[in-house]
């Protein structure tokens, strides 16, 4: 099956950084969506970006799918950025909108 | 729209019973997912179902089942609960034919512990 990278595992930042997270993927995909999970287990949808750039207040994401990679851009961290963030693909089919296959994630620590 | 909705939030089994975590959605979506996320890791596919009356394995599916009788919901039953299935399901759904779009929005969760 494809897999899924993502860089640093760890990131602990001082409230006001940017950051760089980034996932790294071995094969061809249609799907592409980066999610937060937050302190309490809440899974939420960040992007849904199989290919381009989107960006959404503090947050933008990157995804170059001919060279099998995406970045997330959070710029002006907060404490309330921190917790798991996940990327997760699904290759070219009839069934990609079901079956995701999850990288395991950055830990995000934001300080005040 | 209340989205992807997950019952029980909470459940605790002994080794051996049986249960069914109920997953419905109100988003009009074709395909449905469980997901089980165990610590640290992200999440795996236990089954999925691309409209009512079909579904699929995913990664590990073994020791769980599926059925899809209607759009809206997508129960997950396990047969005999093992302390290996101490772990925390997700339900999913996506595909809405109408956007074209693939992305898929999750429940809140059950937290399952079996001892």
């Amino acid at each position: 099956g494809i897999q899924v990278e993502q860089s640093p595992p760890d990131l602990i930042l001082q409230e006001g950084a940017n950051s760089t997270l980034r996932c790294n993927f071995s094969d061809s995909v249609n799907n592409l969506q980066w999610f937060h999970q937050n302190p309490w287990g809440q899974l939420i949808n960040l992007f849904y970006i199989p290919s381009g750039t989107k960006q959404n207040g503090r947050l933008s994401a990157t995804t170059v799918a001919t060279e099998r990679y995406s970045l997330l851009y959070i710029s002006s961290s907060q404490t309330t950025d921190s917790g798991v963030y996940f990327c997760a693909v699904a290759r070219p089919g009839e069934t990609s909108g079901s079956r995701l296959t999850f990288g395991e994630g950055t830990q995000l620590t934001v300080n005040p | 729209n209340a989205g992807v909705t997950q019952t029980p939030k909470f459940q605790v089994l002994k080794t051996g019973q049986s249960m069914t975590l109920q997953c419905a959605q109100d988003m009009n979506h074709e395909y449905m997912s469980w997901y089980r996320q165990d610590p640290g890791m992200g999440l795996r596919l236990i089954h999925y179902s691309v409209g009512a009356g079909i579904t699929d394995q995913g990664e590990v599916p073994n020791g769980y089942n599926v059925s899809r009788s209607t759009t809206e919901d997508f129960p997950l039953r396990l047969l005999s609960a093992a302390p290996s299935q101490t772990s925390v399901y997700f339900c999913a759904s996506s595909y809405d034919r109408r956007g074209l779009s693939y992305e898929q929005y999750f429940g809140p969760g059950t937290r399952l512990t079996v001892t």
